[in-house]
């Protein structure tokens, strides 16, 4: 079964470093999202891009926050400078119908 | 606004019990609710949506407008379907989706 997959699995940064998240949805997908859990709180939504472009996104997708999908088969999720509250769960999901999306495994981010 | 509730944190059952798990939601225009289910250490999946009316793994889950609930019932719970249970909300004019806090399933043997 395709699989949506996300690297690092874990990622340690300092304060104030820039990050970068990387996933590769499942290949005949159309639509990508970025989702972030912080610890013992809910999924909460980042974003969606579409068309190669950001098709909507929440109000904790601030100006530090960027996505990109470079090459067709990758989308990321840059933070610009990292701050102590970004520590979470950060989960990318594809689908190709709007919903019913293939979540990938996340990647844990620490920031110290 | 949209909101998802999910009123319990922790539901324990005995292996073969009925299980519910509650969900209301909050949202003025055409829902759509769908289960997703973290197993231990692994990523988010699909259990069920609202309107492919289907049974997975035992499961199913019937939305009520009225009440506004998609409560998840199995009626025999086994042990591997211990697991986090999160209910979600969609709707036809955006395409994220908002969670509700989960519920964690415990089934004993």
């Amino acid at each position: 079964e395709p699989e949506v997959t996300q690297t690092p699995s874990h990622q340690v940064t300092q304060m104030g470093q820039e990050v970068i998240l990387r996933c590769v949805p499942i290949s005949n997908h159309l639509y990508f999202y970025w989702y972030r859990q912080i610890l013992g709180q809910k999924v909460e939504f980042l974003v969606s891009f579409y068309n190669n472009e950001i098709s909507e996104k929440s109000e904790i997708f601030d100006d530090q926050f960027s996505v990109e999908r470079p090459d067709g088969s990758n989308f990321t999720l840059k933070i610009r400078s990292t701050k102590l509250e970004d520590s979470a769960m950060y989960f990318c999901a594809s689908t190709n119908t709007g919903y019913g999306y293939t979540f990938g495994s996340g990647t844990r981010l620490t920031v110290v | 606004a949209q909101r998802v509730t999910q009123p319990e944190k922790l539901l324990s059952v005995f292996k073969g019990a009925p299980v519910e798990l509650k969900c209301n939601y909050s949202y003025s225009g055409s829902p759509e609710l769908f289960w997703y289910v973290q197993y231990s250490r692994q990523r988010l999946q699909l259990l069920l949506r609202h309107i492919s009316r289907e049974s997975i793994k035992g499961f199913t889950a019937d939305l009520n407008k009225g009440e506004t609930s998609f409560h998840l019932k199995k009626p025999f719970a086994q042990e591997e379907d211990s697991a986090m249970y999160y209910c979600a909300l969609g709707s036809y004019n955006t395409d994220k989706l908002i969670f509700g806090t989960g519920t964690r399933l415990q089934v004993f043997p």
